[in-house]
């Protein structure tokens, strides 16, 4: 089974301060992915990674950067936290999608539960 | 700009019985793969169920079953003999428009299993 791991399912963070946010896939995916999720908005894409070092913004990247240095790993960095980015942060990651034009399954860690003070 | 609707912001059903979730989208990629997650209260979101477009059977696991309308972009999801374990947020899913790796997601449905 695909294991993505967050390093924190709670985390408490004070306005300014860098936060980084860990993610960890056990089985060799490509692609990586950081979500927000807000009651009522849904899921919404912060940014992705299809390869090591290479990124792409997502629909919110406002505020946050991110980080591929190893295939299985993937960050998200506030770089100065504010109190309108207290969320749940999902990742994910996928395969290469199998089919021309398709996406595959992604596959979602547990989330962290970010308050920021 | 790229959606997935979800009409039903919360459903509730007895225990036992059968409920249907509905889904629009509006990709219009030819080769795709649709998609349904679950996220019980507290919990992992995971894939409940995956619908690849070309084909024209609907897919089924288990208790779960789609209703794919190609034609009508539309997805919806059938649980039928609903159990406790099934009360979550679930979520649709399909291709953003033009990429090989993004998914849009709706807003979600709150669906409730009442004993």
């Amino acid at each position: 089974d695909v294991k993505v791991t967050q390093s924190s399912r709670y985390l408490v963070k004070r306005t300014g301060e860098k936060v980084f946010l860990e993610c960890v896939q056990d089985m060799d995916h490509e692609n990586m992915f950081w979500y927000r999720q807000d009651p009522g908005l849904g899921l919404r894409l912060i940014y992705f990674s299809y390869d090591v070092k290479m990124k792409e913004k997502g629909d919110i990247p406002e505020g946050y950067s991110v980080s591929r240095e190893k295939k299985e790993r993937f960050s998200l960095i506030l770089e100065s936290a504010s109190t309108n980015q207290t969320s749940m942060y999902l990742c994910a990651s996928s395969l290469r999608p199998p089919l021309a034009g398709g996406t595959d399954t992604q596959y979602f860690g547990p989330g962290t539960r970010l308050t920021v003070l | 700009a790229q959606t997935v609707t979800q009409s039903q912001p919360e459903m509730s059903v007895q225990e036992a019985e059968t409920v249907t979730l509905s889904c629009t989208y509006d990709t219009s990629e030819n080769n795709y793969y649709l998609f349904w997650y679950k996220q019980p209260p507290s919990r992992q979101m995971i894939l409940v169920i995956r619908q690849e477009a070309y084909k024209q059977q609907n897919a089924t696991e288990n208790r779960f079953s789609v209703n794919f309308q190609k034609a009508a972009k539309s997805f919806s999801l059938k649980i039928s003999d609903s159990q406790l374990g099934d009360t979550a947020m679930y979520f649709c899913a399909s291709p953003f428009r033009g990429s090989n790796y993004k998914l849009t997601f709706g807003k979600g449905t709150l669906l409730t299993v009442n004993p």
